[in-house]
């Protein structure tokens, strides 16, 4: 069974600049969520979609972070303007929404703001 | 505010030996997770502990919950170096299955 996959895995860009983030989740995981890791710290949860509806984004900054799952399968993840404290790896995660809830990780995008 | 709390954050500690990282929460909860990772990978599931009492074994490592205390042990019994990660546990917040992570405890095994 495929896991889940994130692109790009690694991003350079200056501040004030755009960026996106892909996802696409273990097939049939009805739940993906969005963390951002900040070096030395646990993940934080920035959103969390059922299928394409969000359910939590009470975290996500909204004046600079967007996320989005149109058909309820792949997401996406942007930030416009980034700022320095964008610098992290953001994790993508899934799981059925069932169950003992256990959330699968992707490999993470590793964002350096400049 | 849902807060988990790990201790140590960092430990060293020499191949056969054991010891016990704590996770602590604040609210009710009544299920934990353990993920570890390593360094520059992403989280890799370790133990789903789903209720008071609820002890899992993976070889060296044993994970049990006590949700009365709101605590949660990761035990290490004869380290070897392999174990040498961070470690992180995690609760669900109030809203479903999203989760609180600690900050993590970062082992080093050594010789």
């Amino acid at each position: 069974e495929a896991g889940v996959a994130q692109s790009p895995r690694y991003k350079i860009i200056e501040k004030r600049q755009s960026v996106a983030f892909w996802c696409n989740p273990i097939s049939g995981h009805a739940t993906l969520y969005w963390y951002q890791q900040i070096l030395g710290q646990g993940p934080k949860l920035l959103i969390q979609f059922q299928n394409n509806g969000v359910v939590d984004d009470s975290q996500l900054p909204k004046d600079r972070f967007s996320a989005e799952r149109l058909k309820g399968v792949d997401s996406t993840l942007k930030i416009q303007p980034a700022k320095l404290e964008d610098s992290a790896v953001y994790l993508c995660a899934s799981s059925s929404g069932t169950g003992i809830g256990e959330q699968f990780f992707g490999p993470g995008t590793r964002l350096t703001v400049l | 505010e849902l807060k988990v709390e790990q201790n140590p954050l960092f430990l060293s500690m020499q191949e056969g030996k054991n010891y016990t990282i704590y996770c602590n929460y604040s609210t009710t909860s009544d299920r934990l997770y353990w993920y570890r990772q390593d360094p520059g990978k992403s989280l890799e599931s370790l133990f789903v502990l789903l209720s008071n009492g609820a002890v899992k074994q993976e070889g060296r490592l044993m994970a049990s919950l006590d949700t009365k205390a709101r605590l949660s042990t990761l035990h290490i019994t004869a380290a070897v170096h392999d174990l040498s990660a961070t470690y992180f546990c995690a609760v669900p917040t109030n809203s479903g299955y999203a989760l609180n992570f600690g900050k993590g405890t970062s082992l080093l095994v050594t010789p």
